[in-house]
Protein backbone atom coordinates (compact mmCIF):
# COMPACT_ATOMS: atom_id res chain seq x y z
CA UNK A 1 0.00 0.00 0.00
CA UNK A 2 0.74 3.71 -0.39
CA UNK A 3 3.25 4.82 2.53
CA UNK A 4 2.70 8.34 2.55
CA UNK A 5 -1.26 9.68 3.68
CA UNK A 6 -1.93 12.65 2.88
CA UNK A 7 -4.41 14.67 4.12
CA UNK A 8 -7.96 14.47 1.96
CA UNK A 9 -9.10 17.91 -0.34
CA UNK A 10 -10.05 19.95 -1.21
CA UNK A 11 -9.14 22.31 1.48
CA UNK A 12 -11.11 25.73 0.70
CA UNK A 13 -9.77 28.52 2.75
CA UNK A 14 -10.24 32.55 2.72
CA UNK A 15 -7.20 34.68 1.75
CA UNK A 16 -4.75 35.87 4.52
CA UNK A 17 -6.19 32.16 6.76
CA UNK A 18 -4.10 29.43 8.52
CA UNK A 19 -2.89 27.01 6.33
CA UNK A 20 -2.37 23.05 7.48
CA UNK A 21 -2.20 20.10 5.41
CA UNK A 22 -1.85 16.88 7.19
CA UNK A 23 0.97 14.19 6.03
CA UNK A 24 2.24 11.39 7.48
CA UNK A 25 4.57 8.33 6.18
CA UNK A 26 5.75 5.10 6.99
CA UNK A 27 9.46 3.75 5.88
CA UNK A 28 11.80 2.02 7.48
CA UNK A 29 15.25 4.14 8.16
CA UNK A 30 15.00 8.36 7.68
CA UNK A 31 14.38 8.80 4.60
CA UNK A 32 13.89 12.66 2.86
CA UNK A 33 10.30 13.47 3.07
CA UNK A 34 9.42 16.50 0.58
CA UNK A 35 6.46 19.12 -0.49
CA UNK A 36 6.36 19.25 -3.82
CA UNK A 37 3.38 22.15 -5.58
CA UNK A 38 1.52 21.66 -8.83
CA UNK A 39 -0.40 24.52 -10.32
CA UNK A 40 -2.55 24.31 -13.02
CA UNK A 41 -1.90 22.75 -16.47
CA UNK A 42 1.97 22.61 -14.82
CA UNK A 43 4.78 19.91 -13.45
CA UNK A 44 5.52 19.70 -9.94
CA UNK A 45 7.50 22.29 -8.09
CA UNK A 46 9.39 21.13 -5.40
CA UNK A 47 8.40 23.52 -2.32
CA UNK A 48 10.45 22.51 0.49
CA UNK A 49 12.10 19.55 1.76
CA UNK A 50 13.84 17.87 5.37
CA UNK A 51 16.34 15.67 4.97
CA UNK A 52 16.51 14.03 8.97
CA UNK A 53 14.42 14.37 11.93
CA UNK A 54 13.45 17.27 13.65
CA UNK A 55 14.86 19.68 10.72
CA UNK A 56 12.31 22.34 8.95
CA UNK A 57 12.47 23.03 5.56
CA UNK A 58 10.73 26.17 4.52
CA UNK A 59 10.11 28.58 0.99
CA UNK A 60 7.70 31.35 0.38
CA UNK A 61 6.37 31.35 3.91
CA UNK A 62 5.61 27.73 3.92
CA UNK A 63 6.79 25.36 6.91
CA UNK A 64 7.13 21.63 7.65
CA UNK A 65 9.03 19.85 10.54
CA UNK A 66 10.14 16.60 10.10
CA UNK A 67 8.41 14.31 13.08
CA UNK A 68 10.07 10.80 13.41
CA UNK A 69 7.99 10.49 16.69
CA UNK A 70 4.63 10.60 15.00
CA UNK A 71 6.06 10.24 11.29
CA UNK A 72 4.41 13.31 9.90
CA UNK A 73 5.54 16.14 8.21
CA UNK A 74 2.38 18.46 7.56
CA UNK A 75 2.94 21.53 5.39
CA UNK A 76 1.81 25.05 6.93
CA UNK A 77 1.44 28.43 6.31
CA UNK A 78 0.81 31.71 8.27
CA UNK A 79 -1.47 33.80 5.92
CA UNK A 80 -2.25 31.94 2.56
CA UNK A 81 -2.76 34.17 -0.74
CA UNK A 82 -4.90 33.61 -3.97
CA UNK A 83 -2.03 32.67 -5.26
CA UNK A 84 -1.37 30.01 -3.42
CA UNK A 85 -4.04 28.09 -4.83
CA UNK A 86 -2.82 24.55 -6.06
CA UNK A 87 -2.35 20.54 -5.45
CA UNK A 88 0.44 20.03 -2.57
CA UNK A 89 1.81 16.74 -2.70
CA UNK A 90 4.09 15.01 -0.28
CA UNK A 91 6.39 12.45 -0.87
CA UNK A 92 9.03 10.28 0.79
CA UNK A 93 12.65 9.28 -0.65
CA UNK A 94 12.61 5.68 -1.54
CA UNK A 95 15.46 3.36 -3.62
CA UNK A 96 15.60 5.58 -6.45
CA UNK A 97 12.05 6.70 -6.74
CA UNK A 98 9.87 9.38 -4.49
CA UNK A 99 6.93 8.29 -3.45
CA UNK A 100 3.55 10.27 -3.13
CA UNK A 101 0.95 10.61 -1.16
CA UNK A 102 -2.65 11.13 -3.55
CA UNK A 103 -2.59 15.63 -3.43
CA UNK A 104 -4.45 18.09 -1.41
CA UNK A 105 -6.23 20.64 -3.57
CA UNK A 106 -6.29 24.05 -2.24
CA UNK A 107 -8.36 26.58 -2.96
CA UNK A 108 -7.77 30.09 -1.75
CA UNK A 109 -10.77 32.96 -2.49
CA UNK A 110 -10.38 36.46 -2.03
CA UNK B 1 20.92 26.90 -15.30
CA UNK B 2 18.17 25.12 -17.59
CA UNK B 3 15.13 23.10 -15.95
CA UNK B 4 14.02 20.11 -17.02
CA UNK B 5 12.50 20.03 -20.58
CA UNK B 6 10.04 17.54 -21.92
CA UNK B 7 9.01 17.16 -25.52
CA UNK B 8 6.21 17.30 -27.07
CA UNK B 9 4.44 18.50 -24.09
CA UNK B 10 0.81 17.63 -25.80
CA UNK B 11 0.04 14.43 -27.84
CA UNK B 12 -2.36 12.40 -28.87
CA UNK B 13 -3.35 9.05 -30.73
CA UNK B 14 -5.36 6.46 -31.12
CA UNK B 15 -5.68 2.98 -29.48
CA UNK B 16 -2.96 0.32 -30.35
CA UNK B 17 -0.48 3.07 -31.53
CA UNK B 18 2.85 3.60 -30.18
CA UNK B 19 4.44 6.74 -28.74
CA UNK B 20 7.82 8.03 -27.62
CA UNK B 21 8.62 11.10 -25.14
CA UNK B 22 11.72 12.19 -24.45
CA UNK B 23 13.15 13.87 -21.73
CA UNK B 24 16.31 15.90 -21.17
CA UNK B 25 17.60 16.48 -17.41
CA UNK B 26 19.22 19.56 -15.93
CA UNK B 27 22.67 19.72 -17.05
CA UNK B 28 25.01 17.59 -14.61
CA UNK B 29 22.02 15.39 -13.45
CA UNK B 30 22.42 11.62 -14.31
CA UNK B 31 19.49 10.26 -13.20
CA UNK B 32 16.21 10.18 -15.28
CA UNK B 33 12.68 9.18 -13.77
CA UNK B 34 9.07 9.05 -15.14
CA UNK B 35 6.29 9.29 -13.33
CA UNK B 36 2.60 8.74 -15.00
CA UNK B 37 0.09 11.05 -13.54
CA UNK B 38 -3.89 9.99 -13.82
CA UNK B 39 -6.77 11.55 -11.54
CA UNK B 40 -7.49 8.15 -10.56
CA UNK B 41 -4.36 6.45 -9.75
CA UNK B 42 -2.12 9.95 -8.71
CA UNK B 43 1.29 10.04 -9.39
CA UNK B 44 3.06 6.44 -10.05
CA UNK B 45 6.57 5.99 -10.42
CA UNK B 46 7.57 3.91 -14.03
CA UNK B 47 11.11 3.30 -14.09
CA UNK B 48 14.66 5.55 -13.09
CA UNK B 49 17.62 5.56 -15.27
CA UNK B 50 21.08 6.22 -13.78
CA UNK B 51 24.29 5.79 -16.57
CA UNK B 52 22.15 4.47 -19.45
CA UNK B 53 20.68 1.57 -17.00
CA UNK B 54 17.80 0.71 -15.60
CA UNK B 55 17.87 0.53 -11.94
CA UNK B 56 13.94 0.81 -10.71
CA UNK B 57 11.08 -0.11 -12.19
CA UNK B 58 7.48 0.56 -10.89
CA UNK B 59 4.50 -1.68 -11.51
CA UNK B 60 3.63 -1.41 -15.41
CA UNK B 61 2.89 -3.79 -17.95
CA UNK B 62 5.76 -4.45 -20.40
CA UNK B 63 4.42 -2.07 -22.83
CA UNK B 64 6.03 0.64 -21.33
CA UNK B 65 9.87 0.87 -21.52
CA UNK B 66 12.07 3.50 -21.66
CA UNK B 67 15.94 3.94 -22.20
CA UNK B 68 18.56 6.67 -21.14
CA UNK B 69 21.17 7.51 -23.58
CA UNK B 70 25.14 8.58 -22.66
CA UNK B 71 24.38 12.39 -22.39
CA UNK B 72 21.35 11.42 -19.90
CA UNK B 73 18.99 12.06 -22.02
CA UNK B 74 15.82 10.06 -21.57
CA UNK B 75 13.07 8.45 -23.65
CA UNK B 76 10.09 6.49 -22.87
CA UNK B 77 7.93 4.33 -25.28
CA UNK B 78 4.60 2.77 -24.90
CA UNK B 79 3.43 0.50 -27.44
CA UNK B 80 0.10 -0.87 -28.01
CA UNK B 81 -1.81 2.18 -26.71
CA UNK B 82 -5.06 2.14 -24.64
CA UNK B 83 -7.21 4.35 -23.66
CA UNK B 84 -6.34 3.71 -19.93
CA UNK B 85 -2.87 5.19 -20.94
CA UNK B 86 -4.02 8.85 -21.11
CA UNK B 87 -2.49 10.73 -18.73
CA UNK B 88 0.37 13.07 -17.76
CA UNK B 89 3.75 11.47 -17.83
CA UNK B 90 6.73 13.56 -15.80
CA UNK B 91 9.72 13.25 -15.98
CA UNK B 92 12.41 14.24 -13.25
CA UNK B 93 16.40 14.02 -12.84
CA UNK B 94 18.71 13.94 -9.85
CA UNK B 95 22.01 14.30 -8.80
CA UNK B 96 21.76 10.74 -7.85
CA UNK B 97 23.99 10.95 -4.94
CA UNK B 98 22.09 8.85 -2.36
CA UNK B 99 19.21 7.45 -3.33
CA UNK B 100 17.00 7.84 -0.35
CA UNK B 101 17.83 11.85 0.14
CA UNK B 102 17.73 13.11 -3.39
CA UNK B 103 15.72 16.00 -4.29
CA UNK B 104 14.30 15.22 -7.73
CA UNK B 105 13.01 17.84 -10.23
CA UNK B 106 10.48 17.64 -12.40
CA UNK B 107 9.54 18.78 -15.80
CA UNK B 108 6.54 20.50 -17.28
CA UNK B 109 5.41 17.25 -18.45
CA UNK B 110 3.43 15.78 -21.51
CA UNK B 111 0.40 15.22 -21.55
CA UNK B 112 -1.08 12.20 -23.51
CA UNK B 113 -4.77 11.70 -24.87
CA UNK B 114 -5.15 8.30 -26.53
CA UNK B 115 -8.60 7.62 -28.37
Amino acid sequence: GNSVTQMEGPVTLSEEAFLTINCTYTATGYPSLFWYVQYPGEGLQLLLKATKADDKGSNKGFEATYRKETTSFHLEKGSVQVSDSAVYFCARGATNKLIFGTGTLLAVQP
Amino acid sequence: KAGVTQTPRYLIKTRGQQVTLSCSPISGHRSVSWYQQTPGQGLQFLFEYFSETQRNKGNFPGRFSGRQFSNSRSEMNVSTLELGDSALYLCASSLAVDSFMETQYFGPGTRLLVL
